[in-house]
């Protein structure tokens, strides 16, 4: 049962243009959001998170949007730039477990010149 | 300096051997994690330890039994390899902070090839 969904396997974006991505989570515990951001041959490194107490947090080109009510979140990134390649996971979290992160499968995103 | 690191990148081994992957961190965090990414690109967590001590144990096979020597370190050994535990298995870490939540900062990831 995969709790965290990312439905778009691929998403392919103009440089300078916005890039949305999108994940949606079944279990109504989850408080605690998350993108990681993963090229080839190299771990997942953190991009920005959000609480489910908000529902927008930005940092720089990145913006992410929380919808409690449909359990949806996304990852708006503008503008987009060719070192943006990479594939996204959306995570979540619940406060009874704070460590354990649950991860969607992962949107590779292209942004091409 | 790397702040996660993994040894080896790749493993390539036969089915029925026994391997280790070895994790350091050099951040002062207090805990650190075990996650597989099987050929679907689902990333899971198996393993927590918090200062040594097991948190999580996602429910793993008996064959892996992650060991920590001390709160930067944690290693992980796996008996009799199947086909099936092929995947890139990642180490990770992070603050521990009761009740708040805190990111996780991953190492590079081990190839597992079993043959």
């Amino acid at each position: 049962d995969q709790q965290v969904k990312q439905n778009s396997p691929s998403l392919s974006v103009q440089e300078g243009r916005i890039s949305i991505l999108n994940c949606d989570y079944t279990n109504s515990m989850f408080d605690y959001f998350l993108w990681y951001k993963k090229y080839p041959a190299e771990g997942p490194t953190f991009l920005i998170s959000i609480s489910s107490i908000k529902d927008k947090n930005e940092d720089g080109r990145f913006t992410v949007f929380l919808n409690k009510s449909a359990k949806h979140l996304s990852l708006h990134i503008v503008p987009s730039q060719p070192g943006d390649s990479a594939v996204y996971f959306c995570a979540a979290s619940a406060s009874y477990n704070t460590d354990k992160l649950i991860f969607g499968t992962g949107t590779r995103l292209q942004v091409f010149p | 300096d790397t702040a996660v690191s993994q040894t080896p990148k790749y493993l390539v081994t036969q089915m029925g051997n026994d391997k280790s992957i070895k994790c350091e961190q050099n951040l002062g965090h207090d805990t650190m994690y075990w996650y597989k990414q099987d050929s679907k690109k689902f990333l899971k967590i198996m393993f927590s330890y918090n200062n040594k001590e097991l948190i999580i144990n996602e429910t793993v096979p008996n064959r892996f039994s992650p060991k920590s020597p001390d709160k930067a370190h944690l290693n992980l050994h796996i008996n009799s390899l199947e086909l099936g535990d092929s995947a890139v298995y990642f180490c990770a870490s992070s603050l521990a902070s009761p009740g708040f939540y805190n990111e996780q900062f991953f190492g590079p990831g081990t190839r597992l090839t079993v043959l």
